[in-house]
């Protein structure tokens, strides 16, 4: 079993450059997550999905999309990278009225 | 809106014990608390649903005043794997709506 898996560990990207951040979670949550972590600051939530095919915008949307074709699986695509864009990605997933269980993250520079 | 978390930073010697306090000005459904480790992902401890009930982790406890929209953790003899930081997550007003965190209280325990 294990948990919430996310590639690449580490990426360095150039401005305008685009990259899909992958996320699996083989415990069959319902519920996933994306959220982005600045430097000594929380968790941030980009988007989420309650079900295959189901995904809605959290607080910081921009620049970011997403697609939910599997239960498992649930990619964060980054069109025209930023450097504000600059953050460590967490993947997460849950049950409903479960805790959430994060991947080890993404650290992302965009230079 | 993101629930306020006291104090920000927290200092203990082994033994010790801590309350970290998380507020919101919504009513909230459920209250859910992580703590994360210098680069580590969040890991979850607990979940407080609506209904004013406290749970218990080991030394690890929580309560959630529904009425007053607040959450406290309590930390008993604290121990040096207690530091870390430590974020509240809220939940709105139902099930199914997306989690925001805090920003987090950072609890550092010596020998």
């Amino acid at each position: 079993n294990a948990g919430v898996t996310q590639t690449p560990k580490f990426r360095i990207l150039k401005i305008g450059q685009s990259m899909t951040l992958q996320c699996t979670q083989d415990m069959n949550h319902n519920y996933m997550y994306w959220y982005r972590q600045d430097p000594g600051m929380g968790l941030k939530l980009i988007y989420y999905s309650v079900g295959a095919g189901i995904t809605d915008k959290g607080e910081v949307p921009n620049g970011y999309n997403v697609s939910r074709s599997t239960t498992e699986d649930f990619p964060l695509r980054l069109e025209l990278a930023a450097p504000s864009q600059t953050s460590v990605y967490f993947c997460a997933s849950s049950y409903s009225n479960g805790g959430q269980y994060f991947g080890p993250g993404t650290r992302l520079t965009v230079t | 809106q993101q629930p306020v978390q006291s104090p920000q930073a927290v200092i203990l010697r082994e033994g010790e014990d801590a309350v970290i306090n998380c507020s919101s000005s919504k009513a909230l459904y459920s209250v859910h608390w992580y703590r994360q480790k210098h680069g580590e992902a969040p890991v979850f401890l607990m979940i407080l649903l609506k209904g004013g009930e406290q749970k218990g982790h080991d030394k690890i406890s929580a309560s959630f005043n529904e009425k007053k929209q607040q959450s406290s953790l309590y930390l008993t003899a604290s121990q040096l794997s207690y530091s870390g930081t430590y974020f509240c997550g809220t939940e709105g007003n139902q099930a199914g709506t997306a989690l925001i965190f805090g920003k987090g209280t950072t609890l550092s325990v010596s020998s």
